[in-house]
């Protein structure tokens, strides 16, 4: 079935630094990617997506793109916020009408420090 | 910004007891899911809803689980008779169409003693 994964966590960065958390993931036929982010006591939030390969999500400074030959979903930014500290879950769609069945990552819990 | 609104935030229940999870969708959301993550656990598909009917559930959406939403607006999660192994953070989730992202709410914390 499909699965993804995720870097292990936690990740602990100091501000203006540069964030990396790899995404890997197994599916049949070409789902939609997505990154998801949950700030402390809040719900899950979409960040970005990206619906087929080579595609680039992006949003609030953070990037993604679809990697169909690698099956990744990397999430990047190139300084990082305090205000960034949260739990990030990589996730894929299912296919046809199955689109919001969604198989997630692990999460990754990130820390900024000033 | 409209927001998928999840009560209570936090239930506490006995073994063996019934409860319900509430969920008020975004009003022109459609397709409506649930989903639950087990503390440590991965984020976990329960259940999708559309046109009044289940349209896809997984394994672990038993006998014990019911979905419905009665009045048009509230779309509710039942569990018959709660175990130990159902504590877990619920999340409602919805979208206007089928392909697009799904808009989740805050989730309930379901406590199981």
């Amino acid at each position: 079935g499909d699965s993804v994964t995720q870097m292990e966590g936690p990740v602990t960065l100091s501000e203006e630094a540069f964030l990396t958390i790899n995404c890997t993931y197994t599916a049949t036929g070409y789902p939609s990617l997505f990154w998801y982010v949950q700030y402390p006591g809040e719900g899950l939030q979409l960040l970005l997506k990206a619906t087929k390969a080579d595609d680039k999500g992006s949003n609030k400074g953070f990037e993604a793109t679809y990697r169909k030959e690698t099956t990744s979903f990397h999430l990047e930014k190139g300084s990082v916020q305090v205000s960034d500290s949260a739990v990030y879950f990589c996730a894929l769609s299912g296919i046809g009408t199955s689109y919001g069945k969604l198989t997630f990552g692990q999460g990754t819990i990130l820390t900024v420090h000033p | 910004e409209p927001e998928v609104t999840q009560t209570p935030s936090h239930q506490v229940t006995q073994m063996g007891q019934e409860v319900i999870l509430r969920c008020v969708p975004i009003s022109n959301h459609l397709y409506f899911y649930w989903y639950r993550q087990i503390l440590g656990q991965k984020v976990e598909f329960l259940v999708s809803f559309y046109n009044n009917e289940i349209s896809e559930k997984s394994e672990i959406f038993d006998d014990q689980f019911s979905v419905e939403r009665p009045d048009g607006s509230n779309f509710t999660l039942k569990i018959r008779s709660t175990k130990l192994e159902d504590s877990a953070m619920y999340f409602c989730a919805g979208t206007p169409s089928y392909n697009s992202p799904l808009h989740f709410g805050n989730g309930t914390r379901l406590t199981v003693t």
